[in-house]
């Protein structure tokens, strides 16, 4: 149980373009939903944090804009990359819980690689 | 605020050999303290945690891991490595708050077993 898919896996897009992610819980209902980013050789780092149903809470320096988060179901939450530019590319990573705002209990996505040319 | 350091960026061990993945980390109050793997193509996976109690903490997979206050570690143990442990391992640390605190990651260890 507990499982969490990503789609795309990989996306490359052109310089300019929006693009979006979409998260699932696919057998629990994810009250909250967690959106990290990882530039290689990083570590993860937390971008948001959203409430089904609510706005999502931005991390300082993430800029809300440009990084839409909706979280409109127990199941699914999207990320949309707005007029996305070569330094976008990156590895997003969306996690999910059943616990509302619970850290200690979060199911990661594999990933998506995006890349912006 | 918290940090996490993994000094070890890749790891090369013999199937059945013992395998120890280091973590450091930062914090001064009482910590929370995780473990994750992450396999191609997977999500990342919880191993085990830690933030009260026995500092002998066992998890999934065979893996335990150690906390040591006085050295500020946490370090990943498994006596005897299968060739299906090659993966990426996470230490992660947040602020003991219930659990509702931000986890801070490490910049993760890569595991590589040769038969």
């Amino acid at each position: 149980g507990a499982v969490v898919s990503q789609h795309p896996s990989r996306v490359i897009c052109k310089s300019g373009t929006s693009v979006k992610i979409e998260c699932r819980s696919l057998d629990f209902q994810a009250t909250t939903m967690f959106w990290y980013r990882q530039f290689p050789k990083q570590s993860l780092m937390l971008m948001a944090t959203s409430n089904e149903g609510s706005k999502a809470t931005y991390e300082q320096g993430v800029e809300k804009d440009k990084f839409l988060i909706n979280h409109a179901s127990l199941t699914l939450s999207t990320l949309t990359v707005t007029s996305a530019h070569p330094e976008d590319s990156s590895f997003y990573i969306c996690s999910a819980t059943d616990q509302p705002g619970r850290t200690d209990t979060q199911y990661f996505g594999p990933g998506t690689r995006l890349t912006v040319l | 605020a918290q940090s996490v350091t993994q000094p070890d960026i890749h790891i090369t061990v013999s199937e059945g050999a013992s395998l120890e993945l280091r973590c450091n980390y930062s914090y001064g109050a009482t910590p929370y303290l995780f473990w994750y793997v992450q396999s191609p193509g997977q999500g990342l996976q919880l191993l085990l945690k830690y933030f009260s109690g026995d500092t002998l903490v066992q998890g999934i997979k065979g893996f335990e891991a150690e906390f040591k206050r006085s050295q500020s570690s946490f370090n990943l143990r498994k006596p005897s490595v299968h060739w299906s442990d090659a993966a990426e391992y996470f230490c992660a640390v947040a602020p003991w708050a219930g659990g509702y605190q931000k986890v801070t990651f490490g910049t993760g260890t890569k595991l590589q077993v040769i038969p």
